[in-house]
C-alpha cells in the first residue's frame, strides 16, 4: 500500500489561509469517510486534528478544517498563526487488511 | 490527563531483537484498542499494527509480519511490541498511539530504536 501524497511544503502569511491536499485512491481516501489529520511540531508526539475528514476534537481551534472529495481530502488552516507552523500527515483507514495509511507530509510555513 | 510513555529503544545490530514498552495513564486502558506508528528519520508516520482491547485481534503492515508481535498486559496498563529479524529499514521513533473510532487520538513521545552495526 503505498502512502497518501502530500505536497511537501506549503506557506502562508499570518492571518492568511492555506490549504493542505491528500490524494489517495478509491481503496483508501475515496473508499472511506475516515480521514483524520495530524500536527507535528519538531521532536514532537503528532496531535490529532480533525478527524471523521470533518470534526475537530475538543480543544483544537475552528480554524482548522477537513473536507473530502472523491479520492482528495484537504485540511484548510484559516487566519494562520505562527503556532501552526509545523508538519502535517493525513491518514485514511484503508480496509480489513491494509488497515491504515499515512499521507508523506506537508511542512507548513508561516512566512 | 492522557499519558503515554514509551521505553525500551536502543541501538540494535541487524538481525537482532528489541522489545519497546508503553505505559498508559489518564484514562481506562482496558477499554480501548492500541496502536504502534514509527516514523524514519525525516521521513512520515507509518501505521505498524494494533490490538484490540482482550489481545484476541492483532493487525501489521505487511512488512513486519512474522518478525513483530504486539501485546498488551491490561492489569499493567501497558503496551509491547517485540521486534525480532530488525533490519536497517526498521530504523525510527516508535510511537505508541491510543485508538479510537478510525483515529488515533493521543500519542506518546517515541522511542528511538536504531538498527545498525
Amino acid at each position: 500500500q503505498s502512502a497518501l501524497t502530500q505536497l511537501r511544503s506549503v506557506s502562508g502569511s499570518p492571518g492568511q489561509s492555506v490549504t493542505i491536499s491528500c490524494t489517495g485512491t478509491g481503496s483508501d481516501v475515496g473508499g472511506y469517510n475516515y480521514v483524520s489529520w495530524y500536527q507535528q511540531h519538531p521532536g514532537k508526539a503528532p496531535k490529532l486534528m480533525i478527524y471523521d475528514v470533518n470534526k475537530r476534537p475538543s480543544g483544537v481551534p475552528d480554524r482548522f478544517s477537513g473536507s473530502k472529495s472523491d479520492n482528495t481530502a484537504s485540511l484548510t488552516i484559516s487566519g494562520l498563526q505562527g503556532e501552526d507552523e509545523a508538519d502535517y500527515f493525513c491518514c485514511s483507514y484503508a480496509g480489513k487488511f491494509t488497515n491504515y495509511v499515512f499521507g508523506t507530509g506537508t511542512k507548513v510555513t508561516v512566512l | 490527563e492522557v499519558q503515554l510513555v514509551e521505553s525500551g529503544g536502543a541501538l540494535v545490530q541487524p538481525g537482532g531483537s528489541l522489545r519497546v514498552s508503553c505505559v498508559a495513564s489518564g484514562f481506562s486502558f482496558s477499554r480501548y484498542w492500541m496502536s504502534w506508528v514509527r516514523q524514519a528519520p525525516g521521513k512520515g508516520l507509518e501505521w505498524v499494527a494494533n490490538i484490540k482491547q482482550d489481545g484476541s485481534e492483532k493487525n501489521y503492515v505487511d512488512s513486519v509480519k512474522g518478525r513483530f508481535t504486539i501485546s498488551r498486559d491490561n492489569a499493567k496498563d501497558s503496551l509491547y511490541l517485540q521486534m525480532n529479524s530488525l533490519r536497517a529499514e526498521d530504523t525510527a521513533v516508535y510511537f505508541c498511539a491510543k485508538y479510537r473510532d478510525f483515529c488515533f487520538d493521543y500519542w506518546g513521545q517515541g522511542t528511538l530504536v536504531t538498527v545498525s552495526s
